[in-house]
């Protein structure tokens, strides 16, 4: 059975950092590109940052390109997103996602059950 | 980026129902959309994928269709456990992908 499992969220000031965490487990972690998509409180889907399955490519949305980094260790089937400079807007459930798909057209088949990052003084 | 845009944003039907969600992309995207069905509180679950492919495990109530811009998403007798927020994406353009805003399906 497929299993993503995020962790690290919490309480953090602005201009704080945070890593989250999303273990894998179920599918070899090692042959999947894997995605964080957010969602702020009572807001809809934000696609945030992906990463390759072997992690040589990224990719990251405006709103955090600089501040974010993704990055995966496939020896732990562990996927990551360290967070950086942190503002009120940041605030949102955090999603690990896998994709499916073929030749660069990519959905998402399975979610984690998401972890909440709190932006507040 | 391709702008997706649902409507209604949301609505209220009743159980036995058939009801209809209109998804519309900026652009023309082929058939590379995906619709999502959220509950309160739980993450996304895929429901259907290139606009009309039912993800395995999903009740054949729920189906697709479309291409281009313009796509359905259609639950032919609503269930109460069908009563939640959907969301439609698309994967043309990948990074990034976008999500429509959510129709919100409520009981009436």
């Amino acid at each position: 059975e497929v299993q993503l499992v995020e962790s690290g969220g919490g309480l953090v000031q602005p201009g704080g950092s945070l890593r989250l965490s999303c273990a894998a487990s179920g599918f070899t972690f090692s042959s999947y590109a894997m995605h964080w998509v957010r969602q702020a409180p009572g807001k809809g889907l934000e696609y945030v940052s992906a990463i390759s399955s072997n992690g040589g490519s990224t990719y990251y949305a405006n709103s955090v390109k600089g501040r974010f980094t993704i990055s995966r260790d496939n020896s732990k089937n562990t996927l990551y997103l360290q967070m950086g400079s942190l503002r009120a807007e940041d605030m949102a459930v955090y999603y690990c996602a896998r994709v499916r798909g073929s030749s660069g057209h990519y959905y998402f088949d399975y979610w984690g059950q998401g972890t909440l990052v709190t932006v507040s003084s | 980026a391709i702008r997706m845009t649902q409507s209604p944003s949301s609505f209220s039907a009743s159980t036995g129902d058939r009801v209809t969600i209109t998804c519309r992309a900026s652009q023309g995207i082929s058939s590379y959309l995906a619709w999502y069905q959220q509950k309160p509180g739980k993450a996304p679950k895929l429901l259907i994928y290139a606009a009309s492919t039912l993800q395995s495990g999903v009740p054949s109530r729920f189906s697709g269709s479309g291409s281009g811009t313009d796509f359905t998403l259609t639950i032919s007798c609503l269930q109460s456990e069908d009563f939640a927020t959907y969301y439609c994406q698309q994967y043309y353009s990948y990074p990034p992908s976008t999500f429509g805003q959510g129709t919100k399906l409520e009981i009436k």
